[in-house]
């Protein structure tokens, strides 16, 4: 079974543009969250996709969005990016709709560098 | 507010040592779920435990085991026997039952000596 991965994995932006980061969770998996990582924040919740519905959101501006597809792939998008968003992205699907019983699994990452 | 607190940035042991990993949390909900994340050099994240806020009881998994005490609030992690290849950041996490909002702390950077 493939894992969940992430497209692209490295990317260089400069400021002021926006960017947006693909995910494509394990099949069959219908929960995708989305990660920021970063060496002064360290790994922060930014939202939960399931069934093409927002479930869960955490404390971001409004500058970041996502959104899932039918298929339970997602993208989240990042506008007017700033230094500050120069971060690891990491997405992660679960199957069931409990986090009691269910795992998360993680993608290997999006290294964002905004310049 | 939820919050996960690992007290210790960087552990360096030397193989075969033993090394508990601490993580106190902070949350308001009676239900609620910690884990145990592992971070290798490689970058993904690796699930290693989950425990529910009913379940106290501690669980030894090979070389690994868990002391979770809901009076201190804390969810301690231990590796037996260190080896070489455990070298990685540990993360400590805290969710609650509306899904996989995972409150994540700070990482604790375990380096494991030959």
């Amino acid at each position: 079974k493939a894992g969940v991965t992430q497209t692209p994995r490295y990317l260089i932006k400069t400021r002021g543009q926006q960017v947006t980061l693909s995910c494509s969770p394990i099949s069959g998996h219908r929960s995708v969250s989305w990660y920021q990582q970063t060496p002064g924040q360290g790994l922060q919740f930014l939202f939960e996709y399931f069934s093409e519905t927002q479930r869960n959101k955490g404390n971001f501006p409004g500058r970041f969005s996502g959104r899932q597809f039918s298929n339970s792939r997602s993208e989240m998008n990042v506008s007017t990016l700033e230094l500050g968003d120069s971060a690891l992205y990491l997405c992660a699907s679960s199957n069931a709709l409990r986090v009691d019983t269910d795992t998360q699994y993680f993608g290997p990452g999006t290294r964002l560098t905004v310049l | 507010a939820q919050k996960v607190t690992q007290a210790q940035t960087e552990i360096s042991v030397v193989e075969k040592e033993d090394v508990t990993l601490d993580c106190v949390y902070e949350t308001r909900d009676t239900t609620y779920y910690l884990f145990w994340y592992k971070q290798p050099p490689s970058g993904e994240l690796v699930f290693l435990i989950r425990r529910n806020s009913f379940d106290e009881q501690n669980e030894i998994s090979g070389r690994y085991s868990w002391n979770f005490q809901k009076s201190t609030s804390s969810f301690n992690f231990t590796i037996t026997a260190s080896q070489v290849v455990d070298s990685a950041v540990y993360f400590c996490a805290l969710s609650d039952t509306g899904g996989f909002k995972t409150i994540f702390g700070a990482g604790t950077r375990l380096f494991v000596k030959a």
